[in-house]
């Protein structure tokens, strides 16, 4: 299994709802990241887990909670949201050294209303 | 910090050969990678340099001089279904860990 599984695929909810985007891999992989990207932009680095322990916030606002549960989970606690937040929300692993590529999912498409 | 630049777009015919360019400066390099990226769906993984000199993989090559901050991707044979974004990415340890931070990317535009 080379896959890494995003799920809902599609995501609207209001300034006021709290919502999760979740992410699944079963590749071992022992770090996880949550990247954001606008249109015709590049992904965007917010969180970094590595070994399940946050090693890297860029400086991303308090409305966006990460949580990793375990090595295979990656959840994006999303709360009080803004319609500049809307954007897509990509998930990757790794198997966690300094070598091997980032493997994405197809990510989470949020609209905020 | 980092500093990745790559053209914003470029053209191309069916057949032809297209060399994308990345000039990158950082502080902790671990790595040089390349990912294609159609519309509205997630970034594939190309290539990957982390030694300078020439990978290639099918279609597809990808060349680092670490010494000069440079690398390219070339695409030969070009096909319609070519058409995409190319993001090249770093590993600065320095700055993200085992992260990969992105360039602007190079929107790819292949005509019959």
């Amino acid at each position: 299994d080379t896959e890494v599984t995003q799920t809902p695929k599609h995501l609207v909810m209001g300034m006021t709802n709290k919502k999760s985007l979740k992410c699944e891999q079963h590749m071992g992989h022992r770090a996880m990241y949550w990247y954001k990207q606008k249109a015709k932009k590049p992904p965007e680095l917010m969180f970094v887990y590595s070994y399940e322990k946050l090693s890297i916030n860029e400086s991303v606002p308090s409305r966006f909670s990460p949580e990793c549960p375990n090595s295979s989970l990656l959840n994006l606690h999303l709360h009080a949201l803004q319609p500049e937040d809307s954007a897509l929300y990509l998930c990757a692993s790794s198997p966690g050294g300094l070598t091997g590529e980032l493997f994405f999912g197809e990510g989470s498409r949020l609209t905020v209303l | 910090g980092q500093n990745i630049d790559q053209p914003t777009e470029m053209t191309a015919t069916e057949g032809a050969i297209v060399q994308i360019n990345c000039t990158y400066q950082t502080s902790g390099f671990n790595g040089l990678f390349w990912y294609q990226q159609h519309a509205g769906e997630a970034p594939t993984f190309l290539s990957y340099n982390v030694l300078d000199g020439l990978e290639e993989k099918g279609r597809f090559s990808s060349f680092l001089s670490r010494s000069k901050g440079y690398s390219y991707l070339l695409l030969k044979e070009l096909q319609m279904k070519d058409s995409a974004s190319y993001l090249c990415a770093v590993r600065d340890v320095d700055q993200a860990g085992t992260a990969l931070i992105f360039g602007k990317g190079t929107t790819l535009s292949v005509s019959s």
